[in-house]
This record gives structure tokens, sequence and C-alpha cells, in this order.
């Protein structure tokens, strides 16, 4: 099984600013099969990246993905308000395994 | 718009049984493969069982395998959980997924998930 840990846990941070979260897997994601998501308190989560670097339908410029192997990045060019939430990493390469996810909350 | 609108959450003793439904609308169904996705409370997601298009090929976690059957109805647009065998680990959110691009490995579109709740 594909391990995923993600950091930091929790990213404090203002509105206006840079998010970078990073997401490590133990093995290899072939194939970039590496997926971001966003969830936020009493949602489902919400799909933003997909292959890596791909965003999904509808998803704003500021979010990006980057990264092959096993680092992989999530970046957030300038937070919203509405950013504040949780993001998982998932890969999909070899099964299918969810990272435990960063917490990105307003300093 | 895609709609995926989960039901059948309730509270079953450890060693009961239940069934998820999911009914889904606004796209295709019989064009793309499926999943169950769940996260016990306060805690994170974990992938749960996935069925492809036809529903001839069929996958599950280790912690549910021989436990939960994922089916589908195409006819009918669902998909369905059966679990069996509960135990109080399984109390969960449990979403159903829709399966995004050709891999169908990761999920594009979300429902608001069924509570389960095993306890005695």
């Amino acid at each position: 099984e594909i391990v995923l840990t993600q950091s930091p846990g929790t990213l404090s941070l203002s509105p206006g600013e840079r998010a970078t979260l990073s997401c490590r897997a133990s093995q290899s994601v072939s194939s970039s099969y590496l997926a971001w998501y966003q969830q936020k308190p009493g949602q489902a989560p919400r799909l933003l990246i997909y292959g890596a670097s791909s965003r999904a339908t509808g998803i704003p410029d500021r979010f990006s993905g980057s990264g092959s192997g096993t680092d992989f990045t999530l970046t957030i060019s300038r937070l919203e308000p509405e950013d504040f939430a949780v993001y998982y990493c998932q890969q999909y390469g070899r099964g299918v395994t969810f990272g435990p996810g960063t917490k990105v909350d307003i300093k | 718009e895609v709609q995926l609108v989960e039901s059948g959450g309730v509270v079953v003793q450890p060693g009961g049984s239940l069934r998820l439904s999911c009914a889904a609308s606004g796209f295709t169904f019989d064009d793309y493969t499926m999943h169950w996705v769940r996260q016990a409370p306060g805690k994170g997601l974990e992938w749960v069982s996935l069925i492809s298009w036809d529903g001839g090929s069929t996958y599950y976690a280790d912690s549910v395998k021989g436990r939960f059957t994922i089916s589908r109805d195409n006819s009918k647009n669902s998909l369905y959980l059966q679990m069996n065998s509960l135990r109080t680990e399984d109390t969960a959110l449990y979403y159903c997924a829709k399966g995004g691009g050709a891999v169908a490995g990761y999920f594009d579109y979300w429902g608001q998930g069924t509570l389960v709740t095993v306890s005695s």
C-alpha cells in the first residue's frame, strides 16, 4: 500500500498570503496519479486537482498542483477567506489511498 | 448538474447488516466507475470500494473485504453498498462518489453522505 504523508499538519496564514502544502508518498506514484481535495466543515470533499497538476472544472487558477514521483505540492497563490479548510491528497496509481490532511486556518 | 444522493444510514448493532443506496442524476450513469468513500467522525477519508461502469469489476479496501458488497443498477441510475458483519470501526459518514476521467481513480463529484453508526 502506498502511504501518503502530508505536511504541515496545520498551516496558519492570513488572507492574501501564499499557501504551500506538501504530500509525500512512500513509493513512486505512477503516471502522477495524484489528486487534491478541499473539505470544509459539514461539507463533502471537492476535487481541486487531478493528474498532479490539472485543475478540475470550475476551480480558480489561484490553486495549482505540481510534483512527480514521491513529492507533490498544492499551492494557493493568494488565500481567499473561503480557502480556509482541510486539504487532502490522494493517490490512485496503485490502489487508492488518502493522506491525513492539512488544515489551513486563519492566523 | 451532477447530483449524488445517498440514503440508508442508520444506527445498527455490531454484527448487523445494512444496505446503502446512492441515486445519481445529471450524467450518463452507465458510462462511469463509481465509488464509496467513508469518513469516521473527526477523521480523514478512507476509500471503501469501486465498481466498473458495467458492474463487471469490483474492488474493496482490505478493511471491508469479505463483509461489504458493492453493486449497481444502471437501469435505475443507482449504486448500492451491502454491509454485513458490521463493526464499531465501520461507524462513518459514507459518501458515494463518481469516478473521474478515463482512469476513474479520482472522484470528481461527491454526494453529501449518509451516516452509519454501529453501536450497541
